[in-house]
């Protein structure tokens, strides 16, 4: 079992829909990124959280340390939010422990 | 400000040959780790440099190794390459804290 797991693999939805990605966790940890990698590898960080919740324009993450659970949401989902979405918990110094990926595919 | 670079972009070489590839990080960045990521494994940590000195490694095999220069950039290096070295290597940068954790674009390696 994979220390960091992700639901849905593969996503497809409709331009304006609400997406939401899952990340579940087995071990406790003290912090979470969730990272977006376009085709062509380049990965840029959305979000870290510890606890709670962020808002960046259209994306949400938010975390429960004690469910050991985030989710990302994107509202008002667009064809350029394609791309995939990876969790990677932080262990230790500076050390990132990635789940699977979701790919997200946004049809106009 | 710059971003983490990492040379070259692409780079294709043959079975048994060595290769290094570079990473400069944002600076005032310390600390400068390395990830691999293939289609069958995905992205798995390498190891991890602050001020010079490799603080966590992945199980990797001993072919794989780096180093930290007092400036910072850092450099990874692969011997005896093998088909299945393959892949994206990306590396990131931080002051040490991870909200500042930025990535490079990659470099695609490619072993023939």
């Amino acid at each position: 079992k994979n220390e960091v797991e992700q639901s849905p693999q593969n996503l497809t939805a409709q331009e304006g829909e609400f997406i939401t990605i899952n990340c579940s966790y087995s071990v406790g940890i003290s912090a979470l990124h969730w990272l977006q990698q376009h085709p062509g590898g380049g990965i840029v960080s959305l979000f870290m959280l510890s606890s709670g919740k962020k808002k960046h324009g259209r994306l949400i993450a938010t975390i429960n340390i004690q469910e050991k659970h985030s989710s990302l949401h994107i509202t008002a989902s667009h064809p350029r939010d394609s791309a995939v979405y990876i969790c990677a918990k932080i262990q230790g110094a500076q050390k990132l422990v990635f789940g699977q990926g979701t790919r997200l595919t946004i049809n106009p | 400000k710059a971003g983490v670079t990492q040379t070259p972009r692409y780079l294709i070489k043959t079975r048994g040959q060595q290769v290094t590839l570079s990473c400069s990080p944002i600076s005032g960045h310390r600390s400068v780790s390395w990830y691999q990521q293939t289609p069958g494994q995905g992205l798995q940590f390498l190891f991890e440099y602050f001020s010079e000195t490799q603080r966590n490694k992945g199980n990797f095999p001993g072919r794989f190794s780096g180093r930290q220069f007092s400036n910072s950039r850092s450099e990874m290096n692969v011997s005896t390459l093998e088909l299945g070295d393959s892949a994206l290597y990306l590396c990131a940068s931080s002051t040490g804290t991870a909200d500042d954790y930025t990535f490079g674009s990659g470099t695609r390696l490619t072993v023939v």
